[in-house]
């Protein structure tokens, strides 16, 4: 299958921005993903977008995309403790039949250092 | 947003043994999803299933089954439990909207 590509962990002070970065290679994807895993925890969906979007911006989240370089950030603004996590990128499969599936990252650990 | 439950959060079973993770949605969305997930692996789909009695396999199937009789309940069958089949499963559902996928809180289960 298609992979998605993120570097496994980073590391930020409270207070200052975090950005996570995810490579991806399908171009036919529909919608791009990033969701939030708490330790023991299933994944929560932070937010998404779609392939026609350049930014998207949800409060402290911002979504940048670059279809032209299939590169996908996620943008954490004042980044609290609680922001601590594994953060995954996903996209979409293709299109079509087969878009219902999602292609994920191996997931960046995120430690937000007070 | 659905609301997806799964039957156990910890599972501690002995090789050998059959073993049935369940997964129910409070909702009507047909695709619903398993995944396992192992330190350095990411997520990797098992199986999916797009409607009642319908399956399909996911990247790595081997080992496993599922069964889907009601719309709202997607179930694992592990047939005879291998310690390498130890990890985390996340049951996952798909919404109408942008084909995001909503998870449930993972079943950890551990082979002896």
């Amino acid at each position: 299958g298609e992979d998605v590509e993120q570097s496994l962990f980073l590391s930020v002070r409270e207070g200052d921005s975090s950005v996570i970065n995810c490579t991806y290679t399908d171009s036919s994807s529909t919608y791009l993903y990033w969701y939030k895993q708490e330790p023991g925890a299933g994944l929560q969906l932070l937010t998404y977008i779609f392939s026609n979007m350049d930014m998207k911006q949800d409060q402290r989240l911002t979504v940048l995309l670059n279809k032209k370089d299939k590169h996908l950030s996620l943008r954490i603004a004042d980044t609290q403790t609680g922001d601590s996590a594994i953060y995954f990128c996903a996209e979409t499969l293709g299109s079509g039949a087969g878009s219902y599936q999602l292609t994920f990252g191996k997931g960046t650990k995120l430690s937000v250092i007070p | 947003d659905v609301k997806v439950t799964q039957s156990s959060r910890y599972l501690v079973k002995r090789t050998g043994e059959k073993v049935f993770l369940e997964c129910v949605q409070d909702m009507d969305h047909e695709n619903m999803f398993w995944y396992r997930q192992d330190p350095g692996l990411g997520l990797r789909l098992i199986y999916f299933s797009y409607d009642v009695k319908m399956k399909e396999k996911g990247d790595i199937p081997e080992g496993y089954s599922v069964s889907r009789e009601k719309k709202e309940r997607f179930s694992l069958i592990l047939e005879s439990a291998s310690t390498n089949q130890t990890s985390m499963y996340l049951c996952a559902v798909q919404g109408l909207a942008g084909g995001e996928q909503f998870f449930g809180p993972g079943t950890r289960l551990t082979v002896l």
